[in-house]
Protein backbone atom coordinates (compact mmCIF):
# COMPACT_ATOMS: atom_id res chain seq x y z
CA UNK A 1 0.00 0.00 0.00
CA UNK A 2 0.94 3.27 -0.04
CA UNK A 3 2.05 4.59 -3.55
CA UNK A 4 2.53 8.01 -4.93
CA UNK A 5 2.00 7.85 -9.13
CA UNK A 6 3.93 11.00 -10.69
CA UNK A 7 2.96 11.77 -14.39
CA UNK A 8 5.02 12.00 -16.41
CA UNK A 9 7.94 10.98 -15.45
CA UNK A 10 9.66 12.69 -18.05
CA UNK A 11 8.48 15.94 -20.03
CA UNK A 12 10.61 18.18 -22.63
CA UNK A 13 9.33 21.63 -23.37
CA UNK A 14 9.61 24.57 -24.86
CA UNK A 15 10.91 27.83 -23.12
CA UNK A 16 8.07 30.26 -22.97
CA UNK A 17 5.41 27.36 -22.44
CA UNK A 18 4.14 25.83 -19.20
CA UNK A 19 4.10 22.27 -17.99
CA UNK A 20 1.75 20.64 -15.54
CA UNK A 21 3.17 17.72 -13.33
CA UNK A 22 0.62 14.99 -11.73
CA UNK A 23 1.49 13.95 -8.36
CA UNK A 24 -1.46 11.09 -7.07
CA UNK A 25 -1.96 8.94 -3.96
CA UNK A 26 -3.14 6.01 -5.08
CA UNK A 27 -4.33 3.60 -2.55
CA UNK A 28 -4.82 6.49 0.49
CA UNK A 29 -5.93 9.93 1.13
CA UNK A 30 -2.98 12.50 1.03
CA UNK A 31 -3.82 15.39 3.32
CA UNK A 32 -0.60 16.50 2.89
CA UNK A 33 1.59 16.77 -0.02
CA UNK A 34 4.71 18.20 -0.90
CA UNK A 35 7.12 19.30 -3.73
CA UNK A 36 10.62 19.06 -3.96
CA UNK A 37 13.16 19.91 -6.80
CA UNK A 38 16.58 18.40 -7.05
CA UNK A 39 19.61 18.87 -9.67
CA UNK A 40 22.22 16.13 -10.32
CA UNK A 41 24.04 15.16 -7.11
CA UNK A 42 21.85 17.26 -4.92
CA UNK A 43 19.99 17.23 -2.03
CA UNK A 44 15.86 17.56 -2.34
CA UNK A 45 14.59 21.07 -1.61
CA UNK A 46 11.23 21.86 -0.30
CA UNK A 47 9.66 23.95 -2.70
CA UNK A 48 5.85 23.69 -1.12
CA UNK A 49 3.76 22.40 0.81
CA UNK A 50 -0.19 21.87 -0.01
CA UNK A 51 -2.73 21.05 2.15
CA UNK A 52 -6.14 19.57 0.81
CA UNK A 53 -8.50 22.26 -0.04
CA UNK A 54 -6.36 24.98 1.10
CA UNK A 55 -3.66 27.45 -0.77
CA UNK A 56 0.17 26.02 -0.78
CA UNK A 57 2.84 27.65 1.59
CA UNK A 58 5.23 28.47 -0.34
CA UNK A 59 9.35 28.29 0.93
CA UNK A 60 10.78 31.09 0.95
CA UNK A 61 12.91 31.78 -2.40
CA UNK A 62 10.05 29.91 -4.70
CA UNK A 63 8.08 32.29 -6.93
CA UNK A 64 4.68 31.27 -6.21
CA UNK A 65 3.61 32.74 -9.61
CA UNK A 66 5.87 30.59 -11.44
CA UNK A 67 5.07 27.65 -9.91
CA UNK A 68 1.35 27.09 -9.32
CA UNK A 69 0.35 24.02 -7.01
CA UNK A 70 -2.95 22.83 -6.53
CA UNK A 71 -4.25 20.26 -3.89
CA UNK A 72 -7.98 20.12 -5.19
CA UNK A 73 -8.79 16.56 -3.91
CA UNK A 74 -7.36 14.15 -1.39
CA UNK A 75 -5.67 12.10 -4.28
CA UNK A 76 -4.51 14.47 -6.08
CA UNK A 77 -1.89 17.68 -6.25
CA UNK A 78 -0.36 20.00 -9.65
CA UNK A 79 2.54 21.36 -10.21
CA UNK A 80 2.38 24.09 -12.88
CA UNK A 81 5.38 25.16 -14.39
CA UNK A 82 4.37 28.49 -15.98
CA UNK A 83 6.27 30.29 -18.78
CA UNK A 84 9.12 27.38 -17.92
CA UNK A 85 12.51 28.46 -18.85
CA UNK A 86 15.85 26.38 -19.32
CA UNK A 87 16.84 27.26 -15.61
CA UNK A 88 13.86 25.53 -14.37
CA UNK A 89 14.98 22.04 -15.69
CA UNK A 90 15.35 19.92 -12.71
CA UNK A 91 14.06 16.66 -11.27
CA UNK A 92 11.01 17.47 -8.96
CA UNK A 93 9.40 15.00 -6.57
CA UNK A 94 6.37 15.05 -4.76
CA UNK A 95 5.82 13.26 -1.20
CA UNK A 96 2.29 12.79 0.63
CA UNK A 97 1.09 11.73 3.59
CA UNK A 98 -2.25 11.46 5.90
CA UNK A 99 -3.26 12.75 8.83
CA UNK A 100 -4.84 9.78 9.31
CA UNK A 101 -2.31 7.60 9.33
CA UNK A 102 1.19 7.92 11.09
CA UNK A 103 2.29 11.22 11.19
CA UNK A 104 5.88 10.74 10.20
CA UNK A 105 5.29 8.58 6.93
CA UNK A 106 5.96 9.92 4.03
CA UNK A 107 5.34 8.51 0.49
CA UNK A 108 7.67 9.49 -2.10
CA UNK A 109 6.81 9.73 -5.61
CA UNK A 110 9.22 8.64 -8.37
CA UNK A 111 9.44 11.94 -9.77
CA UNK A 112 9.71 13.61 -12.88
CA UNK A 113 12.39 15.00 -15.33
CA UNK A 114 11.45 17.90 -16.54
CA UNK A 115 13.91 19.86 -19.38
CA UNK A 116 13.25 22.99 -21.31
CA UNK A 117 14.24 24.15 -24.50
CA UNK B 1 16.41 26.27 13.27
CA UNK B 2 16.83 22.78 12.71
CA UNK B 3 19.40 21.85 10.18
CA UNK B 4 20.73 18.10 9.43
CA UNK B 5 24.29 17.53 8.45
CA UNK B 6 26.34 15.08 6.34
CA UNK B 7 30.00 15.75 6.62
CA UNK B 8 30.71 13.02 3.63
CA UNK B 9 29.81 13.89 0.24
CA UNK B 10 31.04 10.85 -1.02
CA UNK B 11 32.37 6.83 0.39
CA UNK B 12 33.31 4.24 -1.39
CA UNK B 13 33.32 0.32 -0.09
CA UNK B 14 34.16 -3.04 -1.34
CA UNK B 15 31.24 -5.68 -1.38
CA UNK B 16 30.90 -7.61 2.04
CA UNK B 17 32.30 -4.94 3.94
CA UNK B 18 30.93 -2.30 6.50
CA UNK B 19 30.71 1.04 5.64
CA UNK B 20 29.27 3.92 8.31
CA UNK B 21 27.54 6.84 7.12
CA UNK B 22 27.63 10.17 9.24
CA UNK B 23 24.65 12.56 10.24
CA UNK B 24 24.34 14.94 12.47
CA UNK B 25 21.67 17.50 13.57
CA UNK B 26 20.24 20.34 15.64
CA UNK B 27 16.79 20.67 17.17
CA UNK B 28 14.92 22.18 19.98
CA UNK B 29 11.77 20.13 19.78
CA UNK B 30 11.69 17.10 22.27
CA UNK B 31 9.55 14.90 19.79
CA UNK B 32 11.27 13.91 16.94
CA UNK B 33 11.85 11.24 14.25
CA UNK B 34 15.18 10.60 11.91
CA UNK B 35 15.16 8.58 9.21
CA UNK B 36 17.70 7.53 6.29
CA UNK B 37 16.52 7.58 3.07
CA UNK B 38 18.74 5.80 0.38
CA UNK B 39 17.91 7.29 -3.38
CA UNK B 40 19.59 4.75 -6.17
CA UNK B 41 20.17 5.90 -9.72
CA UNK B 42 16.24 5.43 -10.41
CA UNK B 43 15.92 8.24 -8.28
CA UNK B 44 12.84 6.80 -6.44
CA UNK B 45 13.33 7.78 -2.57
CA UNK B 46 13.25 4.39 -0.69
CA UNK B 47 13.13 4.54 3.28
CA UNK B 48 15.77 2.67 4.63
CA UNK B 49 15.07 2.88 8.36
CA UNK B 50 13.80 5.33 11.20
CA UNK B 51 14.23 5.70 14.49
CA UNK B 52 12.02 7.51 16.81
CA UNK B 53 13.87 10.07 19.28
CA UNK B 54 12.18 9.10 22.60
CA UNK B 55 13.14 5.30 22.12
CA UNK B 56 16.75 4.93 23.63
CA UNK B 57 17.34 1.56 21.53
CA UNK B 58 19.26 1.84 18.31
CA UNK B 59 16.88 1.04 15.32
CA UNK B 60 17.88 -2.61 13.19
CA UNK B 61 16.43 -3.60 9.83
CA UNK B 62 18.53 -6.73 8.50
CA UNK B 63 21.62 -5.40 7.36
CA UNK B 64 21.35 -1.58 7.92
CA UNK B 65 21.35 -0.16 11.87
CA UNK B 66 21.87 3.38 13.47
CA UNK B 67 23.79 4.59 16.16
CA UNK B 68 21.62 7.22 17.80
CA UNK B 69 23.51 9.39 20.55
CA UNK B 70 20.56 11.79 21.37
CA UNK B 71 23.06 13.71 23.98
CA UNK B 72 25.44 14.59 20.95
CA UNK B 73 22.62 14.57 17.87
CA UNK B 74 24.40 11.97 15.76
CA UNK B 75 22.21 9.25 14.12
CA UNK B 76 24.84 7.44 11.66
CA UNK B 77 24.28 4.55 9.51
CA UNK B 78 25.97 1.51 9.76
CA UNK B 79 25.80 -0.88 6.57
CA UNK B 80 27.06 -4.54 7.16
CA UNK B 81 27.80 -6.75 4.26
CA UNK B 82 27.76 -4.49 1.36
CA UNK B 83 26.11 -5.04 -1.58
CA UNK B 84 26.11 -3.89 -5.03
CA UNK B 85 22.72 -2.64 -4.93
CA UNK B 86 23.49 -0.20 -1.67
CA UNK B 87 25.03 1.82 -4.20
CA UNK B 88 22.95 5.01 -3.79
CA UNK B 89 22.61 8.67 -2.24
CA UNK B 90 22.12 8.17 1.33
CA UNK B 91 20.14 11.07 2.69
CA UNK B 92 19.38 11.42 6.57
CA UNK B 93 16.31 13.68 7.39
CA UNK B 94 14.83 14.94 10.45
CA UNK B 95 10.47 15.11 11.28
CA UNK B 96 9.13 16.93 13.47
CA UNK B 97 5.25 16.05 13.97
CA UNK B 98 2.57 18.32 14.51
CA UNK B 99 -1.14 17.84 15.42
CA UNK B 100 -2.08 19.94 12.13
CA UNK B 101 -1.01 19.42 8.48
CA UNK B 102 1.66 17.38 7.77
CA UNK B 103 5.00 19.18 7.79
CA UNK B 104 7.86 18.40 5.98
CA UNK B 105 11.60 16.24 5.97
CA UNK B 106 14.59 18.06 6.64
CA UNK B 107 16.97 16.49 4.69
CA UNK B 108 20.95 16.59 4.35
CA UNK B 109 22.76 17.06 1.99
CA UNK B 110 23.33 13.93 1.02
CA UNK B 111 26.61 11.11 1.10
CA UNK B 112 26.96 8.88 -2.31
CA UNK B 113 27.74 5.76 -1.85
CA UNK B 114 29.85 3.53 -4.04
CA UNK B 115 30.04 -0.54 -3.91
CA UNK B 116 32.48 -2.11 -5.52
CA UNK B 117 33.31 -5.96 -6.45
Amino acid sequence: GAVVSQHPSRVICKSGTSVKIECRSLDFQATTMFWYRQFPKQSLMLMATSNEGSKATYEQGVEKDKFLINHASLTLSTLTVTSAHPEDSSFYICSANTRWGVPYEQYFGPGTRLTVT
Amino acid sequence: AQTVTQSQPEMSVQEAETVTLSCTYDTSESNYYLFWYKQPPSRQMILVIRQEAYKQQNATENRFSVNFQKAAKSFSLKISDSQLGDTAMYFCALHHPSNQAGTALIFGKGTTLSVSS
